[in-house]
């Protein structure tokens, strides 16, 4: 079965930079785009990037743009978000979820999320 | 950017009841609406592509109409495990965009 498990969120400081990552198995990682999405506290979802099956492409939301960056390695099934310039913003939630068959853009299986705490 | 504003934010229901959520896109998206179940402390889950076909696995009772701007998701018999709340997100454009959320409470 499809599993996406995210690692290295955690308490850092602002200014500082982290690095998550997601853990894919149970399908074939390489054929799939990737995303990561975040739900800071008691907020809404946010979409923070896209990118496709083959790494040729990568997309950002207006907020992260500049300061993440989003990247995977097909021969370790693992995506990642190295986020930089990390702010009070910043805090949420961030889940990886792997791009439908339907069409890339929708995201049909989420991991479970890892909490990024942005504080002094 | 494209705005997506969902309404009601919050809505008092009973099981059994039919419930209709709104989402309205800033300029026309065509069909390209998805729209997510997210309960605290769980993962999202996608519910509604192509605004309204029915993601494998979702009970039917959940069904998407709409095109251009304006969009609905209906529940046509809320059942105890529909108490959560719904997003919608464009996927015409980039920087693909969520709206604020509805949620379904239990009256």
């Amino acid at each position: 079965q499809v599993q996406l498990v995210e690692s290295g969120g955690g308490v850092v400081q602002p200014g500082r930079s982290l690095r998550l990552s997601c853990a894919a198995s149970g399908f074939t990682f390489s054929n799939y785009a990737m995303h990561w999405v975040r739900q800071a506290p008691g907020k809404g979802l946010e979409w923070v990037a896209l990118i496709l099956s083959d790494g040729s492409k990568k997309y950002y939301a207006d907020s992260v743009k500049g300061r993440f960056t989003i990247s995977r390695d097909n021969s370790k099934n693992t995506l990642y978000l190295q986020m930089n310039s990390l702010g009070a913003e910043d805090t949420a939630v961030h889940y990886c979820a792997r791009g439908a068959s339907s069409g890339y853009f929708y995201s049909d299986y989420w991991g479970q999320g890892t909490l990024v705490t942005v504080s002094s | 950017d494209i705005q997506m504003t969902q309404s009601p934010s919050s809505v008092s229901v009973s099981v059994g009841d039919r419930v209709t959520l709104t989402c309205r896109a800033s300029q026309g998206i065509s069909n390209w609406l998805a729209w997510y179940q997210k309960k605290p402390g769980k993962a999202p889950k996608l519910l509604i592509y192509a605004a309204s076909s029915l993601q494998s696995g979702v009970p039917s009772r959940f069904s998407g109409s709409g095109s251009g701007t304006d969009f609905t998701l209906t529940i046509s018999s809320l059942q105890p495990e529909d108490f959560a709340s719904y997003f919608c997100q464009q996927v015409n454009s980039f920087p693909l965009t969520f709206g604020g959320g509805t949620k379904v409470e239990i009256k």
